[in-house]
């Protein structure tokens, strides 16, 4: 089946540690997108890639950093540099210009 | 810039009982994409229904509607008949057709509803 995997589900980092989500994507999209959600804000656009080796910041980048070497992968680095990190984070796929965005499952990172 | 606004942030229904959820938006560019999404408990994003700047049809699919107003930029989630499997959060997104073709999404109107 096609679809899009994020791992992991759970995930708990230290304080000063940089931690990697992976989103893996089989549906042969060309577009991927970060997003993170708090309570109360909606979905909040940190990074997003039209096409392989090549991204644009979103609304939130500052403390995170991406990749995109191949179609199929976006992972997202939290890094040590972003201040409030502890939120639930959505990968997304879709065909540029046309129809909706397809979500992975999510990762929900908690800080202790 | 590309704004979406969602006014309500929760929303109550009695079973069986229709609702609208309300979306408005703001953007300069004259093609785009208007989305709701719906997501449970479990955090999966679940998408409902779209609507095209130039359709000028509004959107149906099964129980949910878009009734798209263009001039008031406005684009409302009808859902008739409610169940309690409805109870969940619902996101308004968009997304322009030209430029990055980023989606934007509002706050979010939970529902729940009521046996």
């Amino acid at each position: 089946d096609g679809g899009i995997t994020q791992s992991p589900k759970y995930l708990f980092r230290k304080e000063g540690q940089n931690v990697t989500l992976s989103c893996e994507q089989n549906l042969n999209h060309d577009a991927m997108y970060w997003y993170r959600q708090d309570p109360g804000q909606g979905l909040r656009l940190i990074y997003y890639s039209q096409i392989v080796n090549d991204f644009q910041k979103g609304d939130i980048a500052e403390g995170y950093s991406v990749s995109r070497e191949k179609k199929e992968s976006f992972p997202l680095t939290v890094t040590s540099a972003q201040k409030n990190p502890t939120a639930f984070y959505l990968c997304a796929s879709s065909i540029p210009r046309v129809g909706e965005a397809f979500f992975g499952q999510g990762t929900r990172l908690t800080v202790v | 810039a590309q704004k979406i606004t969602q006014t309500q942030p929760g929303m109550f229904v009695q079973e069986k009982e229709a609702v609208t959820l309300d979306c408005t938006y703001d953007t300069s560019d004259q093609s785009y994409g208007l989305f709701w999404y719906k997501q449970p408990s479990s955090g999966e994003m679940i998408f409902l229904i779209y609507q095209g700047s130039y359709d000028e049809q509004n959107a149906t699919e099964g129980r949910y509607s878009l009734n798209f107003q263009k001039a008031r930029k406005s684009a409302n989630l009808v859902i008739s008949a409610s169940q309690l499997g409805d109870s969940a959060m619902y996101f308004c997104a968009m997304r322009e057709v030209t430029g990055t073709y980023k989606y934007i999404f509002g706050t979010g109107t939970r529902l729940k509803v009521l046996a």
